[in-house]
């Protein structure tokens, strides 16, 4: 099956600043989410973004389908920010498979 | 627009017993995925159910069975409990069965003493 692999692993910000989350994926896939896993582990959508680019408020993202990698964009973070970001994928019929995460940390 | 809801919220259950778990899809979807988080990993899909059937299934032995309802709804079922499979447990439903957007659900977590 199709291997995620997200970075960084952990990312402490202070609040305001800017950062990008990687998502590489070891084969094609034309079915992507990013979510972000709030302390009492409700998984909430981001994007369903499988090519492209979108915007939504502080966050975008891009997908770059032909090279294997999407990029989360999180601007002017908040400490309401905080918690597991999560991208997840699979081609075709396969089955999703989840990224170990980024957990991002943002202190006022 | 009810969301996908998930009963129970926690659980505690004993080495060796059996657990069912519960899930009500997002209104308008008719697929329903089952995933497993331990702490501290990202959720690991254990399988998915459209039309009733069980449709792909990902790493997990035989003691993890499931079933979908007319309705859409879907329980997990869980037999001779382990102290490994203490987690959240996440159910997504989706339209149709190619892995399209997936929203899941608040979780269960399930303790194993």
């Amino acid at each position: 099956g199709i291997q995620v692999e997200q970075s960084p692993p952990d990312l402490i910000l202070q609040e305001g600043a800017n950062s990008t989350l990687r998502c590489n994926f070891s084969d094609s896939v034309n079915n992507l989410q990013w979510f972000h896993q709030n302390p009492w582990g409700q998984l909430i959508n981001l994007f369903y973004i499988p090519s492209g680019t979108k915007q939504n408020g502080r966050l975008s993202a891009t997908t770059v389908a032909t090279e294997r990698y999407s990029l989360l964009y999180i601007s002017s973070s908040q400490t309401t920010d905080s918690g597991v970001y999560f991208c997840a994928g699979s081609g075709g019929y396969q089955k999703v498979t989840f990224g170990t995460g980024t957990k991002l940390q943002v202190i006022p | 627009d009810a969301g996908v809801t998930q009963s129970p919220t926690h659980l505690i259950k004993t080495r060796g017993q059996q657990v069912t778990l519960r899930c009500s899809p997002k209104s308008g979807h008719d697929t329903v995925s089952w995933y497993q988080q331990a702490l501290g990993q990202g959720p690991q899909f254990i399988f998915q159910y459209y039309e009733e059937e069980e449709r792909q299934r990902g790493n997990f032995p035989d003691r993890f069975s499931g079933h979908q309802f007319p309705n859409y709804s879907s329980e997990l079922n869980v037999n001779a409990l382990l102290l490994g499979d203490s987690a959240l447990y996440l159910c997504a439903s989706s339209w149709r069965t190619m892995g399209l957007e997936q929203y899941f659900g608040p979780g269960t977590r399930l303790t194993v003493t």
